[in-house]
């Protein structure tokens, strides 16, 4: 079975500094991988994925993630956080036949970024 | 340009009882799936519907049904309500074409079973 982890429950980064939030992923042959961002009382929003090629992969509002294969990982990252991006983010992971194609998520990472 | 729509926003229901969530996908979408996230985890895959047809489905029990209709959107029935059954119910659209497409999801049902 695929699944997710994200180490880490919380991240705190002073706004300004860079920030990286972990994902570990474990699926069934080569991975489609994704981030997705939740606001209180709202649904999740897409932020970027890996499907193939170039391993550095760039997504919306300055955010980046860089798929390593070997160390099977998708740490999400940005290189001046900024009080906004304060949010839970998930990380998740689909294969590419049969029931792995289901999206499976991480537990989630709350991100809290302090002026 | 709607995004994805769901309805109702929150709902509260007694065990045992029945309820159905609706979900109206984003424009040019054909894929509906249906997540359950409880209070401070994860969203859970319950299932997927693609031209009518559940295509997937995760670990959930009989108890939770769905149905899609010509128009692609959806529905969500969850029968025998339990007191573990409350949680956001969140809707996700995509497009199941050559490639696979990432999923915009709604902003979720909140239903609480008391």
């Amino acid at each position: 079975a695929q699944s997710v982890a994200q180490p880490e429950d919380q991240v705190n980064v002073a706004e300004g500094n860079p920030l990286t939030v972990k994902c570990t992923y474990s699926v069934s042959g080569n991975p489609y991988l994704f981030w997705y961002v939740q606001y209180p009382n709202r649904g999740l929003q897409f932020l970027l994925k890996y499907i193939t090629g170039d391993n550095l992969v760039k997504g919306s509002y300055g955010f980046e993630a860089e798929f390593n294969k070997s160390q099977t990982s998708f740490h999400l990252k940005k290189p001046s956080a900024l009080v906004s991006d304060s949010a839970l983010y998930f990380c998740a992971v689909r294969g590419r036949s049969g029931s792995a194609r289901q999206l499976t998520f991480g537990s989630g990472t709350q991100l809290t970024v302090l002026p | 340009d709607a995004g994805v729509t769901q309805s109702p926003t929150h709902l509260i229901k007694t065990r045992g009882q029945q309820v159905t969530l609706r979900c109206s996908p984003k424009s040019g979408h054909d894929t509906v799936s249906w997540y359950q996230q409880a209070l401070g985890q994860g969203p859970q895959f319950i299932f997927q519907y693609y031209e009518e047809e559940e295509r997937q489905r995760g670990n959930f029990p009989d108890r939770f049904s769905g149905h899609q209709f010509p128009n692609y959107s959806s529905e969500l029935n969850v029968n025998a309500l339990l007191l573990g059954d409350s949680a956001l119910y969140l809707c996700a659209s995509s497009t199941e074409g050559t490639g696979y497409r990432e999923q915009y999801f709604g902003p979720g049902t909140r239903l609480t079973v008391t």
